[in-house]
């Protein structure tokens, strides 16, 4: 069975571009969860839909950050403008539950 | 906001030895999760509990869900050199908002052949 599958792998960008990273959750789940990773503050949750619906998107840095999920098997996180410290490793998890999470490999964005 | 003491930071032991790291809240959780991420990788579910005093194991893997509700623990036994990587538990606290699962900060683990 596929597993959650993030795009891409690996981005590069200049500080103020707009960067998009996307999401497939695993079939059948309907949570879905976008987190982010860095050395200083380790894993953060920053928004999470039930049902195609956001839930909680208190973790969502500030308005550089939107996140849609226009059917039940694809999401979009996006920064625009972005900034070097929106640089981490961005993944996405889903649930059929809500407690049982499933990463993705992750995203990792570098912002120059 | 909430935070998850989670302990040993890193751990360096030989193969064959057996591992125990442990995670404390200051508050209730329903649920601890135990998950390990490789180098480039995502986490990956290790175990799930969901009752003060469960103890569950997957192989050589047993966690346990403190009685207090605030704590939880993972043991491995004989360790092999796959079992380098980085450890986090994960709660969902009492009264929380349902999917904000809260993560420690991780424990690295090194295992030397």
């Amino acid at each position: 069975d596929a597993g959650v599958i993030q795009s891409p792998r690996h981005e590069v960008t200049e500080m103020g571009q707009e960067v998009t990273l996307r999401c497939k959750p695993i079939s059948g789940h309907n949570s879905l969860f976008w987190y982010r990773q860095t050395m200083m503050r380790g894993l953060e949750l920053l928004i999470y839909f039930n049902n195609n619906v956001p839930i909680d998107d208190s973790g969502m840095p500030e308005d550089r950050f939107s996140a849609k999920m226009p059917n039940a098997s694809f999401s979009t996180l996006k920064i625009q403008p972005s900034e070097p410290r929106d640089s981490a490793v961005y993944f996405c998890a889903s649930s059929p539950t809500s407690y049982e999470q499933y990463f993705g490999p992750g995203t990792r964005l570098t912002v120059t | 906001g909430q935070q998850l003491n989670q302990s040993p930071q890193s751990m360096f032991i030989q193969e064959g030895e057996d591992v125990s790291m442990n995670c404390t809240s200051s508050s209730i959780f329903n649920t601890w999760l135990w998950y390990k991420q490789d180098p480039g990788e995502g986490p990956v579910l290790l175990i799930a509990l969901y009752k003060a005093g469960e103890l569950t194991s997957n192989g050589r893997l047993t966690a346990q869900f403190g009685i207090t509700r605030k704590d939880s623990f993972l043991n491995i036994s004989a360790s092999i050199p796959s079992d380098v990587g980085i450890y986090f538990c994960a709660g969902q606290s009492y009264g929380g908002s349902q999917g904000n699962l809260i993560f420690g900060k991780g424990t690295k683990l090194s295992v030397k052949p």
